[in-house]
């Protein structure tokens, strides 16, 4: 298999309920991403994980909770979640330069999403 | 930071006529600039992208200018077709991180 995977492609889960999102990539890349996807909004940066060690985290409610084992897998883990948060959720991952500051770019590979309801 | 814009939100063309999207950027350090198709049901997919070196890129129907003085770079499709209807969104980067625009709905119309 080839490219971002992730699962399950649709999700519905009580406000009470925890549940956990995965993702795997298949392009050996070192950087693995979050992005929330809601109806007319731009897409929203969660999380990044480069080289296994977190280095963003956009404001994100604690309900939501990322883990990344190792540079292949991607996990975010959902608990207590409120309505609002139901979206697309999308993974992806990409190859980054050296550094903070580097200057090489490649572009982010996308997984199909699992589109989340929280009723 | 960076703030792209991106326009028009919603594009209906006749198909085999020809559509443009634009987008801008405020950050001159951005270099890296991709465009992503979303069809339904799917998540985004690279369709070309361009570098700041360059200003003009081509992959058969579509192609991709980017004027580095005005910051904005544009997607050309030509000759559409309905398969190409999904949401267009535009992205530019620096020092690794990705700032999209907001995304352009196109429907080619049959």
């Amino acid at each position: 298999e080839t490219g971002v995977t992730q699962t399950p492609r649709h999700l519905v889960m009580g406000m009470t309920n925890k549940k956990s999102l995965k993702c795997e990539q298949h392009l050996g890349h070192n950087a693995m991403y979050w992005y929330k996807q809601s109806a007319k909004k731009p897409l929203e940066l969660m999380f990044v994980y480069s080289l296994e060690e977190r280095v963003e985290n956009n404001s994100v409610p604690s309900r939501f909770s990322p883990e990344c084992p190792n540079s292949s897998h991607l996990f975010l883990h959902l608990h207590t979640l409120q309505p609002e948060d139901s979206a697309l959720y999308l993974c992806a991952s990409s190859q980054e330069g050296p550094g903070p500051y580097s200057s090489y770019n490649s572009p982010l590979h996308f997984g199909n999403g699992t589109r989340l309801t929280v009723t | 930071g960076e703030n792209v814009e991106q326009h028009p939100s919603t594009l209906s063309v006749q198909e085999g006529d020809s559509a443009v999207i634009k987008c801008t950027y405020s950050d001159s350090a951005s270099n890296y600039f991709p465009w992503y198709k979303q069809e339904l049901g799917k998540g985004p997919q690279l369709i070309i992208d361009i570098r700041s070196n360059v200003g003009e890129k081509k992959d058969q129907r579509i192609a991709v200018t980017l004027n580095k003085t005005a910051k904005h770079f544009s997607l050309h499709i030509t000759e559409t077709q309905p398969e190409d209807s999904a949401v267009y969104f535009c992205a530019a980067i620096n020092f690794n991180k990705f700032y999209f625009g907001s995304g352009t709905k196109l429907n080619v119309k049959p």
